[in-house]
């Protein structure tokens, strides 16, 4: 079935560091998104990229939908405590035309040092 | 800004017990969906309902599980008899037109079964 596999699971980093995480897949995705989860929250959406080769940026987040649409990468620059919290990457599978099913990745947790 | 509304936020039911999960979506929207979550792993996809009826539903959407718009403005999932392995976060989301612009999830209703 569709899957993302979304890396790496879990940082510790440093305030003020720079962060990067990315899903990839084996199907094709019409759409990459981006979510961050806070605890006991939905998720909020960050970015959404809707073309092949999208290069986007929301405040101090960037994300990118790969060339070939199987993968998504999202950079946090400089980050804040604020960013804690779980980043979930998201697809709708290029098959569904039937009203807008999202496949999720398994999530990044990250956590910042003050 | 409109908002995607669950209740209860907790619920906690006897196995084997019927449970009913409550949502408001936002009152423009025409797509309807149901996801879950499994305490520490990634959200999936459960059912999407347009025109009053299930558009596409998972694997894990098996006959335990309904949804219902029973008037204008709620949209719910009942689970006809609990298990165990039905505790879970369970997000509803909404989106206008099926596609992901405004696509906004709830809270969650956090359903523990004992």
């Amino acid at each position: 079935g569709q899957q993302l596999n979304q890396s790496p699971q879990s940082m510790f980093i440093q305030e003020g560091e720079d962060v990067s995480m990315n899903c990839t897949s084996s199907s094709i995705f019409n759409t990459w998104l981006w979510y961050k989860q806070d605890p006991g929250e939905g998720p909020v959406l960050l970015i959404a990229l809707y073309k092949a080769g999208e290069l986007t940026s929301n405040g101090r987040l960037t994300a990118q939908f790969g060339t070939t649409r199987k993968d998504s990468f999202l950079n946090i620059s400089a980050s804040i405590p604020s960013d804690v919290g779980i980043y979930f990457c998201a697809g709708q599978p290029r098959e569904d035309n039937q009203g807008g099913k999202l496949i999720f990745g398994q999530g990044t947790e990250l956590s910042v040092k003050p | 800004e409109p908002e995607v509304t669950q209740t209860p936020s907790h619920q906690v039911t006897q196995m084997g017990q019927e449970v009913i999960l409550r949502c408001v979506p936002i009152s423009n929207h025409l797509y309807f969906y149901w996801y879950r979550q499994i305490l520490g792993q990634k959200v999936e996809f459960l059912v999407s309902f347009y025109n009053n009826e299930i558009s596409e539903k998972s694997e894990i959407f098996d006959d335990q599980f309904s949804v219902e718009r029973p008037d204008g403005s709620n949209f719910t999932l009942k689970i006809r008899s609990t298990k165990l392995e039905d505790s879970a976060m369970y997000f509803c989301a909404s989106s206008e037109l099926g596609t992901l612009d405004g696509y906004t999830f709830g809270s969650g209703t956090r359903l523990t079964v004992v």
